[in-house]
């Protein structure tokens, strides 16, 4: 079975502090993709990123930036210089394609405030 | 693109009510998804189709939902009867390509849902 941790619930940081969303995933597949989606207050989920299982090189995304390390199983999101609009609810999601090519499971999410 | 409509955006009921959820997805998108948001299990996935057919509905919770879609361009879920631990967020999603794991899920705005 797939797992995704966000053992973070929620993290408060002043404006223009760097912060690292922690995601750990559980699955005994080789072959699998990793996301982030950010939920801001609107509701609606927007996807940030997708990494696949052979691909481990970091990402640099503007202020974003992921870190993906199969040895300890996790995807950390770091954002750098925060600001009070990445406010919003951010979760990791995994899905793997060995055993039945399942759709993706998210973690419970990890919500950010960005204070001015 | 409008991206994925979901209506109502609110809908409030009273218990044994029946509701139904509305959603468009995006014009070629072959895969739609239903997923459920609540505070106390996150986001669960309900059922998803491909091509119009229903592939996997075992996150449907009991026999009080089912999901339909007629045709590439409209699915519903609905309820009934409701009953107030049915209250929740509910998104409709869809995607494109041949594995729904590796795909990106675009979300629609979500239903709110609160059952009295």
């Amino acid at each position: 079975a797939q797992k995704v941790t966000q053992a973070q619930t929620e993290i408060s940081v002043v404006e223009k502090e760097d912060v690292t969303l922690d995601c750990v995933y559980e699955t005994r597949d080789t072959t699998y993709y990793l996301f982030w989606y950010k939920q801001p207050p609107s509701g609606e989920l927007v996807f940030l990123i997708r990494r696949n299982s052979f691909d481990e090189q970091n990402e640099i995304s503007g202020r974003y930036s992921w870190n993906f390390q199969k040895s300890t199983s996790s995807f950390n999101f770091t954002i750098t210089a925060s600001q009070v609009v990445d406010s919003a609810v951010y979760f990791c999601a995994l899905s793997a394609l060995n055993s039945g090519n399942t759709p993706l499971v998210f973690g419970k999410g990890t919500r950010l405030s960005v204070i001015a | 693109d409008a991206g994925v409509i979901q209506s109502p955006r609110h809908e409030v009921t009273e218990m044994g009510q029946e509701v139904t959820l509305r959603c468009k997805p995006i014009s070629g998108h072959d895969y739609l998804f239903w997923y459920r948001q609540t505070m106390m299990r996150g986001l669960e996935l309900l059922i998803y189709f491909n091509n119009n057919v229903p592939i996997d509905d075992s996150g449907m919770p009991e026999d009080r939902f089912s999901a339909k879609m007629p045709n590439a361009s409209f699915s519903t879920l609905k309820i009934q009867p409701s009953e107030p631990r049915d209250s929740a967020v509910y998104f409709c999603a869809s995607s494109f390509g041949r594995t729904p794991g590796a795909n990106v899920l675009t979300f629609g705005a979500g239903s709110r849902l609160t059952v009295l």
